[in-house]
């Protein structure tokens, strides 16, 4: 039951655009178009940004999308502005074990 | 407004147990699953449970299984952790989370979230 796999760390500039990868097996990720990506502010509580692959809750910027291949599921996060500098953490049904399982989370640095 | 609000936690002894609550408010508790999901200090988000909506269906993280139980009580728009054996690997923020699905119990789809109850195990 190891954790999803996610870049530690991504950065980018004011405007551009960063993707952070989660990459799984095809018991989890690649099986069920259930992925979902929270931010995480230091201190605080996580917030969906992206549910069932590419759907984003009400709120959420459409800056922010989701899309996978194969085994793995993408966050892509355009227009970065300042307030996006946070921890993202993908999450995904599985179906072998427990159910669920997190990615390792990626710390996205604004420069 | 939805409200997941977590207590119970504290300092507790290694072997010592503790029971977590998690009040919801603000949408119809019985109708959604729940899940608890911990953080470490410092560290990434670990899943530790889910129970279904009428509590019938329950799964744990092989990490907790066996010391760690879920439950809830509907008529008091509550859900609950009982952990035993406390380890001092069980240190961590605690979280509830609700589903975003009606009648869902698996799909990780968290809607909602708690603001988090610290357990920390030390003697």
């Amino acid at each position: 039951q190891s954790a999803l796999t996610q870049p530690r760390s991504v950065s980018g500039s004011p405007g551009q655009s960063v993707t952070i990868s989660c990459t799984g097996t095809s018991s989890d990720v690649g099986g069920y178009d259930y992925v979902s990506w929270c931010q995480q502010y230091p201190g605080k509580a996580p917030k969906l940004m992206i549910f069932d692959v590419t759907k984003r809750p009400s709120g959420v910027p459409d800056r922010f999308s989701g899309s996978k291949s194969g085994n793995t599921a993408f966050l892509t996060i355009s227009g970065l502005q300042a307030e996006d500098e946070a921890d993202y953490y993908c999450c995904s049904y599985e179906g072998r074990y427990t159910g669920v399982i997190f990615g390792e989370g990626t710390k996205l640095t604004v420069l | 407004q939805v409200q997941l609000v977590e207590s119970g936690g504290g300092v507790v002894q290694p072997g010592r147990s503790l029971r977590l609550s998690c009040a919801a408010s603000g949408f119809t508790f019985s109708s959604f699953g729940i899940h608890w999901v911990r953080q470490a200090p410092g560290k990434g988000l670990e899943w530790v449970a889910v129970i279904s909506y009428g509590g019938d269906e329950k799964y744990y993280a092989n990490s907790v299984k066996g010391r760690f139980t879920i439950s809830r009580d509907n008529s008091k728009n509550t859900l609950y952790l009982q952990i035993n054996s406390l380890r001092a690997e069980d240190t961590a923020v605690y979280y509830c989370a609700k589903v975003a699905y009606i009648y869902d119990t698996r799909i990780p789809n968290f809607d909602y979230w708690g603001q988090g109850t610290l357990v920390t195990v030390s003697s």
